[in-house]
């Protein structure tokens, strides 16, 4: 079956920090990727997808790039405020994906330091 | 716009009763979806749901049963508590063919 691996369980920044959080994915379909956020006492909400079209997804001033050749897709931003402080997952959902069923890595959570 | 609601925000119970859990939404989404978030972990799916009266069981479907009596709502019932399942409890519902699913706020579950 289809799986997602984030070994970063947790990342500590100071303001103005470069962000790169890894994500690996297995399956055999096409996927899309996506990255979701989760903050405190919240549901997750999706910050960036991307597809095998596209490669790379921007939003909110986060860019995910996805590399077929690796199976691996990344999320990374320039400058990180405190106000990023969160809980990162990547997902993937197959191609033709009837349900829609979402597989998940396990998170990453991001601190920053103000 | 719109909302998933979910409640109760917080629920208690005893080892081995029967509890159960809501989720409503007014987008008037097709697909909705049961998940479990343990602490420090990702999410596991517990039941999904493509239409009114429709349930497929997730990975994690064990222990629980689950029933969309409307399209609006999808309620979740935990058939005997444990103490190792003390999490929260995500709902979310996803719109016809697209890949986003839009999570409610979740119930946090705490078995004594």
């Amino acid at each position: 079956g289809d799986s997602v691996t984030q070994k970063q369980g947790q990342v500590t920044l100071s303001e103005d920090d470069f962000l790169f959080i890894n994500c690996t994915y297995s399956t055999t379909t096409y996927p899309t990727l996506l990255w979701y956020v989760q903050y405190p006492g919240q549901g997750p909400q999706l910050l960036l997808k991307v597809t095998t079209a596209n490669n790379k997804g921007i939003s909110r001033g986060f860019e995910a790039t996805y590399d077929k050749g690796t199976t691996s897709f990344h999320l990374q931003k320039a400058s990180v405020q405190e106000s990023d402080s969160a809980v990162y997952f990547c997902a993937l959902v197959p191609y033709n994906n009837a349900g829609a069923k979402l597989t998940f890595g396990g998170g990453t959570r991001l601190m920053v330091r103000p | 716009g719109g909302i998933i609601t979910q409640t109760p925000k917080f629920l208690i119970g005893q080892e081995g009763q029967k509890l159960t859990l809501k989720c409503q939404q007014n987008f008037n989404h097709d697909t909705m979806y049961w998940y479990r978030q343990d602490s420090g972990k990702g999410l596991r799916l517990i039941y999904y749901s493509i239409t009114e009266n429709d349930l497929q069981k997730g990975d994690l479907s064990e222990g629980y049963d689950a029933s969309r009596e409307k399209k609006s709502s999808f309620s979740l019932t935990v058939t005997s508590a444990q103490k190792n399942e003390m999490a929260v409890f995500l709902c979310a519902s996803r719109p016809g063919l697209q890949d986003t699913q839009y999570f409610g706020p979740g119930t946090r579950l705490l078995v004594l």
